[in-house]
């Protein structure tokens, strides 16, 4: 079965800008989780959809946001991007987002603030 | 808040055993310990995970510590396909209830011929 694809891979935008980053889950998974990586800071978790509902969120600003549809599909939008923000963002799917449950990621959005 | 502590990097010659240690003394009782590797450019990719008991799969093996203080991930026959970054990772038993997911800093494995 198809992997978790994520849209686009690749962006550049400026400072103060906003973007939107896509993500479509495996096939009846319904669990959503963004991750943020940059080489600095490693992995870090930003929040988790389940059911069209964040359920859990990490410590980053208001700036990030996100939301899911009804078919599992989830978009992140960061607002007033900062230099900051550039990063490579992940996103992973699972059955019902427990700690048994496998995690696949998607291959990731790279995202360069300039 | 639950942290795994990792050498920075290992290396190993290719078809030999590979032995990926892991601490997390902080675990709670509940936490499940998952092992996910990343390739350069890629997105991280699932290897194995357990709760208490010793786990196997097609990729590797699980060994969990009694205490479950630690574990080590096995590499039965090492090949240059597994070089990568090693990510041991501890998940709680419903990802939505966690107040801080985190995540250490990997083990980079490189595998010699």
């Amino acid at each position: 079965k198809a992997g978790v694809t994520q849209t686009p891979r690749y962006l550049i935008k400026t400072r103060g800008q906003q973007v939107t980053l896509s993500c479509s889950p495996i096939s009846g998974h319904r669990s959503v989780s963004w991750y943020q990586q940059t080489p600095g800071q490693g992995l870090q978790f930003l929040f988790e959809y389940f059911s069209e509902t964040q359920r859990n969120k990490g410590n980053f600003p208001g700036r990030f946001s996100g939301r899911q549809f009804s078919n599992s599909r989830s978009e992140m939008n960061v607002s007033t991007l900062e230099l900051g923000d550039s990063a490579l963002y992940l996103c992973a799917s699972s059955l019902e987002g427990t700690g048994g449950d496998e995690q696949y990621f998607g291959p990731g959005t790279r995202l360069t603030v300039t | 808040d639950a942290k795994t502590t990792q050498p920075n990097s290992m290396e190993s010659n290719e078809e030999e055993p590979v032995h990926l240690p892991c601490n997390h003394s902080t675990i709670s009782g509940t936490d499940y310990i998952h092992w996910y590797r990343q390739l350069p450019s890629q997105g991280p990719e699932y290897v194995i995970h357990g709760l208490t008991s010793n786990v196997n799969n097609r990729m590797a093996s699980l060994a969990i510590a009694e205490d479950r203080k630690s574990s080590t991930l096995i590499l039965h026959r090492a090949t240059l396909r597994d070089a990568a970054v090693y990510y041991c990772i501890l998940y709680p038993p419903k990802i939505g209830t966690a107040s801080k997911l985190t995540f250490g800093t990997g083990t980079r494995l490189q595998v010699t011929l």
